[in-house]
């Protein structure tokens, strides 16, 4: 409906271990942007990608990185994961300075046992 | 101090109720500000924009007040299908940054 596409919707890891989740923008959009939605929780900016490079972070470790590609995809990685990082990942697309509406994909949630 | 702060609710009102939202931002930098809906399980969508002058949408109507650094958001005669969990959210160096949302049951 938005364009904006996840994957994969749902997945298990366990402790300890590392995951790759990936986001594909909406068309002509240049800015991704990660979220982190634990349960009850309203979603906590991760960090922002803009042709390419990290464009500003949230109070998020290191173990959290990501890329964006040419194409202006994106993934978000999570090493040593922690029981804690169990939420709902949620990846919005925008076109940076036209008002700055961000369209919401449908998530990746993530359980850590 | 988080940088948006909302009413924790939840909220459970009769259905044709009018429901108030409240919502404060610390950042006075803020540059847009937005409301989103939020379905049980499903990715949040964007309600309305909200601007100074205030705006309406049917029944929902949003208001800013910069000098205050508070944003609202009307909901009336609502219906069952109002049910939801509703998210401010400001626009902040680009970034989007959202309160922790307002949990609203209508009830029948």
């Amino acid at each position: 409906e938005t364009g904006v596409t996840q994957s994969p919707t749902h997945l298990i890891k366990t402790r300890g271990q590392q995951v790759t989740l990936r986001c594909s923008s909406q068309s002509g959009h240049n800015t991704v942007s990660w979220y982190q939605q634990a349960l009850g929780q309203g979603p906590q900016f991760i960090f922002q990608y803009y042709r390419e490079e990290e464009n500003g972070r949230g109070n998020f470790p290191p173990r959290f990185s990501g890329l964006q590609f040419p194409n202006y995809s994106s993934e978000l990685n999570v090493n040593a994961l922690e029981l804690d990082d169990s939420a709902l990942y949620l990846c919005a697309s925008s076109l940076r300075g036209r008002g700055n509406t961000i369209y919401f994909g449908e998530g990746s949630w993530l359980t850590v046992v | 101090r988080k940088e948006v702060e909302q009413d924790p609710g939840p909220f459970n009102v009769p259905e044709g109720a009018t429901v108030a939202f409240n919502c404060t931002y610390s950042n006075s930098a803020s540059q847009s500000f937005f409301w989103y809906r939020q379905d049980c399980r499903k990715e949040p969508k964007l309600l309305m924009s909200v601007y100074s002058s205030g705006n309406e949408d049917g029944r929902f109507t949003a208001q800013l007040n910069r000098a205050s650094q508070y944003i609202s958001l009307l909901i009336r005669d609502s219906k069952l299908s109002d049910s939801a969990t509703y998210l401010c959210a400001v626009n902040r160096d680009d970034k989007i940054i959202f309160g922790k949302g307002t949990r609203l049951h209508i009830l029948p």
